[in-house]
């Protein structure tokens, strides 16, 4: 049974930093694996979606790994600024479930400080 | 613009009465999932859709029912029958005829049941 993981689960970094969040997975047979922000008491908004052939995705600040063989995916964050503050959700798309259903880690709550 | 609108925001119940509640999308999506989350856990999936009149039960299924009439709308009803009905409600759809078409939410339902 396929099983996210994102650790740390909160993590408070200074203004301008880089950083990096983690998900691991635990089945490597996925469609695709899908970055998402939640701000409080909000839906999720897509970040980054890298499919299962590609090993990374970029969007402005934002670069998204995947290592299918290790179970890894990366989001790094350059120039951390206090409005990156929210959860940062991963999730797996696996193929095994023959529909696109999708398998959510627990987030990683940032607090950007300034 | 193109979106999710769930509704109400904030949904109030008394135990044993049935809720309904509303996901609209205007994105001409096929496939829509209705995802509950409480605190500390990742998203679990309760319904999903693929095609509109046919639905299939997600993980966490018993105590809710869904419809879906028309493309754009598929409303969630939480029974008496769900025990702990308490949580943020959240919506999405995917275009299920493009391979890797990332995952779309809305801004979610916060239902409270006393």
């Amino acid at each position: 049974k396929q099983e996210v993981t994102q650790i740390p689960a909160a993590l408070s970094v200074p203004e301008g930093e880089n950083l990096v969040l983690n998900c691991s997975f635990t089945d490597s047979a996925i469609y695709n694996l899908q970055w998402f922000r939640q701000d409080p008491g909000k839906g999720l908004t897509s970040l980054l979606l890298i499919q299962s052939s590609q090993r990374e995705q970029t969007s402005g600040r934002l670069n998204a790994s995947l290592d299918k063989s290790s179970g890894r995916s990366t989001l790094y964050i350059a120039a951390s600024q206090p409005g990156d503050s929210a959860t940062y959700l991963c999730a797996v798309s696996p193929t095994t479930s023959g529909t696109y259903k999708y398998i959510f880690g627990t987030g990683t709550r940032l607090k950007v400080l300034a | 613009d193109g979106g999710i609108t769930q509704s109400p925001k904030y949904l109030f119940r008394k135990e044993g009465q049935n809720v309904t509640l509303s996901c609209e999308q205007n994105l001409n999506h096929d496939a829509m999932y209705w995802y509950r989350q409480d605190p500390g856990q990742g998203l679990r999936l309760i319904y999903y859709s693929q095609i509109v009149n046919d639905f299939q039960k997600g993980d966490i299924a018993e105590g809710y029912s869904v419809s879906r009439e028309k493309k754009e709308s598929f409303p969630l009803t939480v029974t008496s029958a769900q025990k702990n009905p308490t949580a943020f409600y959240l919506c999405a759809s995917r275009d299920s005829a493009l391979h890797n078409s990332p995952l779309h939410f809305g801004n979610g339902t916060r239902l409270t049941v006393t």
